[in-house]
């Protein structure tokens, strides 16, 4: 079994402040790595997908790079505002056609406005 | 967009009754998978089904089985219902396609077994 972590598990952070996650996991047998949002009473929401080493992806002040060779992937918030405060989840899929994710525990950031 | 119910968003049972979670998608995905969410641990896969009446085991199957019958359709059910069942329970689907299989999650249901 694969085994993903995220560091820091949670943080506070000042509106207006960037801020930025790690997401480490197996390098071996590597198919894709996902990035959720999870809001408190909403579903997890799809960020992005990446699949190749030195993939860059971006949706308005968020983005995220992936190095599948060292095994992580980095999610960046750039002038970070209340609304961004959630649960932030990584997922590994593996090259095995099985379509199952494994996940890390999750960072949870606050802003503080 | 893509829209996954879960028949309830919170939920208490007793001890040693049968316990059915349902699950909707209305875009005709292929997959459906159950995961739970407890807190310090990352979600984990307890069954996925690939097609109609297919399913297969995820990480921790025990205490739980599945049901198909209707590709929009994934139900889990508790067999009897234990207090170490208590957890956030989620439903997702995705499309079977060669490119990565992006999931898409129902909001959860709170289940406590009291």
């Amino acid at each position: 079994i694969l085994n993903v972590e995220q560091s820091p598990q949670s943080l506070h952070v000042q509106e207006g402040d960037s801020t930025n996650f790690t997401c480490s996991f197996p390098s071996s047998n590597f198919y894709a790595l996902h990035w959720y949002r999870w809001e408190t009473a909403k579903s997890p929401e799809a960020l992005f997908v990446m699949t190749l080493n030195g993939d860059e992806k971006k949706k308005g002040r968020i983005s995220a790079t992936l190095n599948t060779k060292e095994g992580y992937s980095y999610l960046y918030i750039k002038g970070s505002q209340p609304e961004d405060s959630a649960t932030y989840l990584c997922a590994s899929e593996e090259a095995s056609g099985t379509y199952k994710y494994i996940f890390g525990t999750g960072t949870r950031l606050k802003v503080l406005a | 967009d893509v829209k996954v119910t879960q028949s309830s968003r919170y939920l208490v049972k007793r001890t040693g009754e049968k316990v059915f979670l349902e699950c909707v998608q209305d875009m005709d995905h292929e997959n459906m998978f159950w995961y739970r969410q407890d807190p310090g641990l990352g979600l984990r896969l307890i069954y996925f089904s690939y097609d109609v009446k297919m399913k297969e085991k995820g990480d921790i199957p025990e205490g739980y089985s599945v049901s198909r019958e209707k590709k929009e359709r994934f139900s889990l059910i508790l067999e009897s219902a234990s207090t170490n069942q208590t957890s956030m329970y989620l439903c997702a689907s995705s499309l079977f396609s060669v490119s990565s299989y992006e999931q898409y999650f129902g909001p959860g249901t709170r289940l406590t077994v009291t």
